[in-house]
């Protein structure tokens, strides 16, 4: 199966900064990655697609980068609404596998 | 806009099966792939398998001699099966649809909210 790796596991942010999530495969995935938001009590919600494809609805302040093996989430101006978990998934080859998690909270 | 909607027992003995229905509504079943994921309490997500409305199957190998994923397409509805479960597999269940069309390697793009169900005696 493919290792997702994801770096940091937490992070602590004020309203308006920039954030940046990585997110490593442990073999190529092209560009099949996806990026998810969950907040407690919540089901994940999906924010990017295909690496840079932002999901309809989602605000812009989010992109996503990369390709291969290494790929980037960024909240580009962080607003009180983003505090969350983000996971990102690779769905290259089955069995699709989750990276362990982002958790961004206030500092 | 389609909605998902995870339903069975919230607790369930150890060494028993497990059965979870997620209801589709608001859109077709048809033509899509509709994948179980589960969460521990406090931890990560975990894929455990997907169907194709077709009855097509692709599981998680580390579950695989557990789990079946049926669909009925009538009921527009997809079932899952965990055999001989342990407290391990105390967790909340989602299920979800992949995005594209006939594509299984696909995101997940709409999400039922999720059941938690407990294995304890």
């Amino acid at each position: 199966a493919i290792r997702i790796t994801q770096s940091p596991s937490s992070l602590s942010a004020s309203t308006g900064d920039r954030v940046t999530i990585t997110c490593r495969a442990s073999q190529g995935i092209s560009s099949y990655l996806a990026w998810y938001q969950q907040k407690p009590g919540k089901a994940p919600k999906l924010l990017i697609y295909a690496a840079s494809t932002l999901q309809s609805g989602v605000p812009s302040r989010f992109s996503g980068s990369g390709s291969g093996t290494d790929f980037t989430l960024t909240i580009s101006c962080l607003q009180s609404e983003d505090f969350a978990t983000y996971y990102c998934q690779q769905y290259y080859n089955s069995p699709f596998t989750f990276g362990p998690g982002t958790t961004v909270d206030i500092k | 806009q389609v909605q998902l909607q995870e339903s069975g027992p919230g607790l369930v003995k150890p060494s028993e099966t497990l059965s979870l229905n997620c209801t589709v509504s608001g859109g077709s079943i048809t033509s899509y792939y509709w994948s179980w994921i589960r969460q521990p309490p406090g931890k990560g997500l975990e894929w455990i398998g997907n169907i194709y409305y077709s009855g097509s199957t692709n599981y998680n190998p580390s579950l695989e001699s557990r789990v079946t994923i049926l669909v009925d397409t009538s009921k527009s509805q997809f079932s899952l099966k965990l055999s001989s479960v342990t407290a391990a597999d105390t967790a909340v269940y989602f299920c979800a649809r992949h995005e594209r069309r006939h594509g299984s390697t696909s995101s997940l793009d709409s999400w039922g909210q999720g059941n938690l169900v407990t294995v304890s005696s």
